[in-house]
């Protein structure tokens, strides 16, 4: 079936460090490929999406670029800011009625 | 709008008690889901609504039943509650493959 693999956590971070974290999936189709954050207390924000090969998401500085030959969606950032502690989760969608499989999450710590 | 709601926030029920966690969206969307959050485990699909009036099992089923009573509102019971359940439940629904999440409730089972 499929999956999604991400980096354990926490990732600890001081502000403007460069952050990237590995997600890594399995799937039988072609699959539509997100970054969900989860701030403390919260639900799920879908951050950014890629729905086929080489598409590059993007948003709020954040970006991750769909990568099929190495089943790989790795989440970058150039610059964190302590707003930027959140869970964050890797998902795939691989049918037609959009249900999700999550990857495990990983902690991001950012401090000043 | 206020996107996903669910009800309750917080919830402490003794083993074998029954309830039932209502969730509503204001978007107009078809598809709804359930999950639930544990540590260490990231999000994992109890059921879905496909549509109004249509509901899926997802990968952890057992022990729960859900209802799509129109298409605003889907319904989670516990019909006999375990302390295996005691998690954080989201509720979401989806335009296309964007899903919106609403605040969880926070389940205890003693």
């Amino acid at each position: 079936g499929d999956s999604v693999t991400q980096m354990e956590g926490p990732v600890t971070l001081s502000e403007e460090a460069f952050l990237t974290i590995n997600c890594t999936y399995t799937a039988t189709g072609y699959p539509s490929l997100f970054w969900y954050v989860q701030y403390p207390g919260e639900g799920l924000q879908l951050l950014l999406k890629a729905t086929k090969a080489d598409d590059k998401g993007s948003n709020k500085g954040f970006e991750a670029t769909y990568r099929k030959e190495t089943t790989s969606f790795h989440l970058e950032k150039g610059s964190v800011q302590v707003s930027d502690s959140a869970v964050y989760f890797c998902a795939l969608s691989d049918r037609g009625y959009s249900t999700l499989t999550f990857g495990k999450g990983t902690m991001l710590l950012v401090s000043p | 709008n206020a996107g996903v709601t669910q009800t309750p926030k917080f919830q402490v029920l003794k083993t074998g008690q029954s309830m039932t966690l209502q969730c509503a969206q204001d978007m107009n969307h078809n598809s709804m889901y359930w999950y639930r959050q544990d540590p260490g485990m990231g999000l994992r699909l109890i059921y879905y609504s496909a549509s109004e009036g249509t509901t899926d099992k997802g990968e952890v089923p057992n022990g729960y039943n859900v209802s799509r009573l129109n298409k605003r509102e889907f319904s989670l019971r516990l019909e006999s509650a375990a302390p295996s359940q005691t998690s954080v439940y989201f509720c979401a629904s989806s335009l296309v493959d964007k899903q919106f999440f609403g605040p969880g409730t926070r389940l205890t089972v003693l």
